[in-house]
């Protein structure tokens, strides 16, 4: 059964960048690794997805080695209304239909 | 606007009363989901469907069922719930079973419910 690991929590202040990376040992071979942005009392939403290298969007960058079996997330210059939980999502290898949520990272931005 | 709808937001019930989460999607997607969130635990699959009529277990089954008699309806069942499933519970969809690029989840915004 696949599982991903992060960290519980981290803290950082406004402006710096954060890396938060997830360990996936047992990704299914043609899956691809999405992260989540979570607030409370709401959904999760997409941030970005990526198979292997490193993907760019206008939020966040994910950096993927070349084994796959884990990958970082990096928010740039981060804000107050980055606070939230974030999750790296990847399929099963015997089920890669059945989607595996991490228990996910609480990031917490001070001023 | 494209939205995964979940009802009802909040629900209070008692032990062993049935009920029902309605959850629908106007993005003619194929993939749905419920997960459960509890404090400290994070996201857990209890069951997904990949297409009408064809669903699968996820990690937490147990006491729940679903059905997909639609593409765009997928209810989450409880026949005799219990305190143990007081959770916030969250139905999501994707727009295929294949798991390959741009195939993210869309999620509703959520039922809390409390089983007394």
């Amino acid at each position: 059964l696949a599982k991903t690991t992060q960290p519980i929590s981290m803290d950082s202040y406004e402006g710096q960048e954060v890396n938060i990376t997830c360990s996936h040992n047992n990704i299914a071979t043609n899956d691809y690794i999405t992260w989540y942005q979570q607030f409370p009392s709401q959904g999760p939403r997409f941030i970005i997805q990526g198979y292997k290298t490193k993907v760019t969007n206008e939020v966040a960058s994910l950096f993927i080695p070349a084994d796959r079996k884990s990958s970082t997330l990096s928010l740039p210059r981060v804000s107050l209304s980055d606070t939230a939980v974030y999750y790296c999502l990847v399929g099963d290898v015997g089920q890669p239909d059945k989607l595996i949520f991490g228990t996910g990272t609480r990031l917490q931005v001070f001023p | 606007e494209a939205q995964v709808t979940q009802n009802p937001r909040y629900l209070i019930t008692v032990t062993g009363k049935k009920l029902t989460v309605t959850c629908s999607q106007n993005m003619n997607h194929e993939y749905m989901s419920w997960y459960r969130q509890d404090p400290g635990l994070g996201l857990r699959q209890i069951y997904y469907s990949m297409n009408v009529e064809v669903t699968d277990k996820g990690d937490v089954p147990e006491g729940y069922k679903v059905s997909r008699k639609e593409k765009r309806n997928f209810p989450l069942i409880l026949e005799s719930p219990s305190p143990n499933q007081t959770s916030l519970y969250f139905c999501a969809s994707s727009r295929t079973q294949n798991r390959g690029a741009n195939e993210k989840l869309f999620f509703g915004s959520g039922t809390q419910l409390s089983v007394l």
